[in-house]
């Protein structure tokens, strides 16, 4: 079975700092990455992806994120944070074969100061 | 291009009732289906999945069933809801995993 652990369950930075959020994971196979923003009484919104292709992962808003298997992490970055960024950020995992669903860590709510 | 809608988005129904939960997704065909709740402070939760009409996979025992009538339509319900029932419900869909899974809008139900 895979898991994920999302280091901080609240991150405060600045307008314009950068945002750094943190995830580990466990996965016996080559893992499927992902991480979900959600903002207040909202679904889910794919950022961005890791599906062993690229490492490093470009995804919607100026985020980014890094595979490192040596380390089993998935963290997510942001150059410049802007105060539309405050939500709850979600990252998850799953495995290539089978139709069971993702599974998630338990989040990062995201708080930009002005 | 392919669209997910669940309703309601709230609801409040007390103790003992029956619950229905509705979603459905536009634009793609035999998609695999998930039912997550969202409970303060336990993360998402995977409730149930399906891979075509009439096959349901349960994650958890628990109060609630769901069903796929239809290939892109997958319902969650309760014969009689409980307090503990309360939560942000979230449909998803996927035609892969490599390609990510998109969510609906969610469903929060508050039972009294």
């Amino acid at each position: 079975a895979q898991s994920v652990t999302q280091l901080g369950s609240h991150v405060s930075v600045s307008e314009g700092a950068l945002v750094l959020l943190r995830c580990n994971y466990s996965s016996s196979v080559p893992p499927y990455l992902f991480w979900y923003v959600q903002y207040p009484n909202q679904g889910l919104q794919l950022l961005l992806k890791y599906t062993s292709a690229a490492t490093l992962v470009k995804g919607i808003n100026g985020f980014e994120a890094e595979f490192k298997k040596s380390e089993t992490s998935f963290h997510l970055t942001k150059p410049s944070a802007h105060m539309s960024d405050a939500a709850e950020y979600f990252c998850a995992v799953t495995v290539p074969g089978g139709a069971d669903g993702l599974t998630f860590g338990k989040g990062t709510h995201l708080i930009i100061q002005p | 291009s392919q669209t997910i809608h669940q309703w309601p988005a709230t609801l409040v129904q007390p103790v003992g009732s029956p619950l229905s939960l509705e979603c459905t997704v536009e634009g793609t065909s035999n998609p695999n289906l998930y039912w997550y709740r969202q409970a303060a402070g336990r993360g998402l939760q995977l409730l149930f999945y399906s891979v075509g009409i009439g096959q349901i996979s349960s994650e958890v025992p628990q109060n609630l069933s769901a069903s796929r009538p239809q290939d892109r339509q997958f319902i969650l319900s309760s014969k009689k809801l409980l307090l503990s029932d309360s939560g942000f419900y979230l449909c998803a869909w996927t035609k892969a995993r490599s390609y990510g899974y998109t969510f609906g809008s969610g469903t929060r139900l508050t039972v009294v």
